[in-house]
């Protein structure tokens, strides 16, 4: 079974661009979570996503946004980039809304702001 | 604020040995979940145990065993036999009561040969 999958691997954008990345979760996994992973930090959790509504949202500015499809993919949009946004974004798919359950986290995309 | 914390940034051992990663967390909450979760060098993490608060229980996954004490806050992994395939980052973390997760900073281990 494939696991979850993200697009893509690596990114090179530059200060005020904007920046679209994709995660497709494991299927059947109706939720999607977003992770920011500053280099030396543990991730920071940025929405959570469940049968195409937003479940939760984390102190992130509103420069971050998401958005889930109807076949449970996600994208995570982020405007107005900034140095501080560069960092690997993790997605992680559960079969369940609540994140106290397994999460199943992709490979990441590597963001790099320049 | 809700903390986890993590005191050894990094970690190495010999193979075989047995090593103890420490958590300590902060919380006003009586009920929640703990987690270890293990980041190897390739990026994909992984979960390694789950711990829920009301269990008196430690949980243990093969080699994989906690020492949850839950007045003093404190949430070790302990690691038995250690593998080549064990080294990478572990992160401890914690559900608070709005359903977000918070990860501490993470353990660097190495498993020596």
């Amino acid at each position: 079974d494939a696991g979850v999958t993200q697009s893509p691997t690596h990114l090179i954008k530059t200060r005020g661009q904007h920046v679209t990345l994709r995660c497709s979760p494991i299927s059947g996994h109706k939720s999607v979570s977003w992770y920011q992973q500053v280099l030396g930090q543990g991730p920071q959790f940025i929405f959570q996503y469940y049968e195409k509504e937003e479940r939760g949202r984390g102190n992130f500015p509103d420069r971050f946004s998401a958005r889930q499809f109807p076949n449970y993919s996600s994208e995570l949009n982020v405007n107005a980039l900034l140095l501080g946004d560069s960092a690997l974004y993790l997605c992680a798919s559960s079969p369940r809304v609540a994140v106290y359950n397994e999460q199943f986290f992709g490979p990441g995309t590597r963001l790099t702001v320049l | 604020a809700q903390t986890v914390t993590q005191s050894q940034p990094e970690m190495s051992v010999q193979e075989a040995e047995t090593v103890t990663l420490s958590c300590t967390y902060d919380t006003s909450e009586s009920n929640y979940y703990l987690f270890w979760y293990k980041q190897p060098p390739s990026r994909q993490m992984i979960l390694v145990i789950r711990q829920e608060a009301y269990k008196q229980q430690n949980a243990t996954e093969n080699r994989f065993s906690v020492n949850f004490q839950k007045a003093a806050k404190s949430f070790s992994l302990k690691i038995s036999d250690s593998q080549l395939g064990d080294t990478a980052m572990y992160f401890c973390a914690f559900i608070n009561g709005d359903d977000k997760i918070i990860f501490g900073k993470g353990t660097r281990l190495h498993i020596l040969p």
